[in-house]
């Protein structure tokens, strides 16, 4: 699976949008793009995750450049509660099994009030 | 949906002592995987079960830990004996085997090692 680069960290004040950016420039044409969070003392939560279209759900929007190379996850009105660790991970579709999921170290994002 | 469930949620233990870790998947999701994460670091994948199968146990340190799956539902992770080094959360985590579904984790445990 492809390598992810993501900020060491980065703040945001509460009610903007936070914009979380991912470089993924080995993506391969079969190759998702996932996001997952930590909010401290908690596991992993699954955010979003798209192959080569924008996705947007409840919680946020993933915006996917025309060459796939990068992504930047969009959280519109970021809140406190948003304050965790953001992961980007690059995945190929399961095939036979369910395929892992391995984090990097991931973008600490703290919204500020 | 009941989440993943772990116990316990906190464990000190000395080195060299044995420990065991309890998962209970989400009714339903075939594969269920075990993450170590060291303080400051993303998780690890230790060990991934399809039903009660292993998939891959490739990063595993097979001298000292062990997993398992009885009847493909509840997992336990053992560590004996445990190292310093162990210190860690031990994550778990479900997913269906097919689809593009993302894993559902649980809130992991947390082993200090002294």
């Amino acid at each position: 699976d492809a390598k992810t680069t993501q900020p060491t960290s980065m703040d945001c004040a509460e009610g903007r949008a936070a914009n979380l950016p991912c470089n993924h420039s080995t993506i391969s044409g079969n190759e998702y793009v996932y996001w997952y969070r930590q909010i401290h003392s908690q596991g992993p939560q699954y955010i979003i995750h798209g192959l080569k279209n924008n996705e947007t759900n409840e919680m946020a929007s993933l915006i996917i450049t025309e060459d796939r190379k990068s992504s930047t996850l969009i959280l519109p009105h970021a809140t406190l509660r948003d304050t965790a660790v953001y992961y980007c991970i690059v995945r190929s579709p399961p095939s036979g099994s369910a395929r892992q999921l391995t984090f990097g170290s991931g973008t600490q994002l703290t919204v500020l009030p | 949906e009941a989440g993943v469930a772990q116990s316990p949620r906190y464990k000190i233990i000395e080195k060299r002592q044995s420990v065991a870790f309890w998962c209970n998947p989400i009714s339903g999701h075939a594969t269920l995987y075990w993450y170590q994460q060291i303080l400051g670091q993303g998780p690890k994948l230790l060990i991934q079960f399809q039903n009660n199968g292993v998939v891959d146990d490739s990063q595993l340190p097979k001298d000292r830990f062990s997993a398992e799956r009885l009847k493909g539902v509840d997992s336990t992770l053992k560590i004996q004996p445990a190292k310093l080094e162990d210190s860690a959360v031990y994550l778990c985590a479900s997913s269906l085997l097919r689809g593009n579904y993302g894993y559902t984790f649980g809130s992991g445990t947390r082993l200090t090692v002294v």
